[in-house]
């Protein structure tokens, strides 16, 4: 079975930290995305990566960024955490295929922002 | 702007009675999923569908693909309280990048005893 681990299930941290967010999958998959995720709003990605150090923006990048040194690992970073980044961040990882992608996805991390 | 549509967003039922909920968009999908997601947990695949007409059955659940690739539906028979949850539909638009899933805002299902 595919499994995509993130690092903490619930965070708390103050307007204006510095956030990571770590996700690692074991599938040796070469996509991997950060989602976040909002009541009635879906999940809308953030970030995706499409292979080591490769990175492209997603829908909502704004306040973040991201970093992939090795394939398994996708990292999110928050540079100043803001109460409107309080959320749920869900990882995934797929593999390419010509019709599309099957995601595989992290148990999520709840982050509080206060 | 929603790029997939989902409706209902909420949808409460008994135990026994059968639903249908529904993905739509103005956009061709080279490919669409099904995923399910239980409070404080990631979504789960159920099903990815690729062929215009596709319908695929998995037990009480059948996911259909639209001819034209741009809806799809999930119709659940005889619901039980074990079906409750988030239902969400993905697709990768066809001409986006490999990786690029959209997601629809997502139906909350609650199915009562």
């Amino acid at each position: 079975d595919v499994k995509v681990t993130q690092s903490s299930r619930y965070l708390v941290k103050r307007t204006g930290e510095k956030v990571f967010l770590e996700c690692v999958q074991d599938m040796d998959h070469e996509n991997m995305f950060w989602y976040r995720q909002d009541p009635g709003l879906g999940l809308r990605l953030i970030y995706f990566s499409y292979d080591v150090k490769m990175k492209e923006k997603g829908d909502i990048p704004e306040g973040y960024s991201v970093s992939r040194e090795k394939k398994e690992r996708f990292s999110l970073i928050l540079e100043s955490a803001s109460t409107n980044q309080t959320s749920m961040y869900l990882c995934a990882s797929s593999l390419s295929l010509p019709q599309g992608s099957l995601a595989f996805f992290g148990q999520g991390t709840r982050l509080t922002v206060v | 702007t929603q790029l997939l549509e989902q409706s209902p967003q909420f949808l409460s039922i008994q135990e026994g009675e059968n639903l249908t909920v529904y993905c739509n968009s103005s956009s061709v999908f080279s490919s669409l999923q099904w995923y399910r997601q239980e409070p404080g947990e990631g979504p789960v695949l159920l099903v990815t569908v690729v062929t215009g007409g596709e319908v695929k059955k998995l037990k009480r659940l059948t996911f259909q693909f639209g001819d034209a690739r741009k809806d799809s539906s999930l119709h659940i028979t005889a619901a039980q309280p074990g079906d409750t949850g988030l239902y969400l539909c993905a697709g990768k638009i066809r001409g986006t990048s490999y990786g690029k899933l959209t997601f629809g805002q997502g139906t909350i299902l609650t199915v009562h005893p």
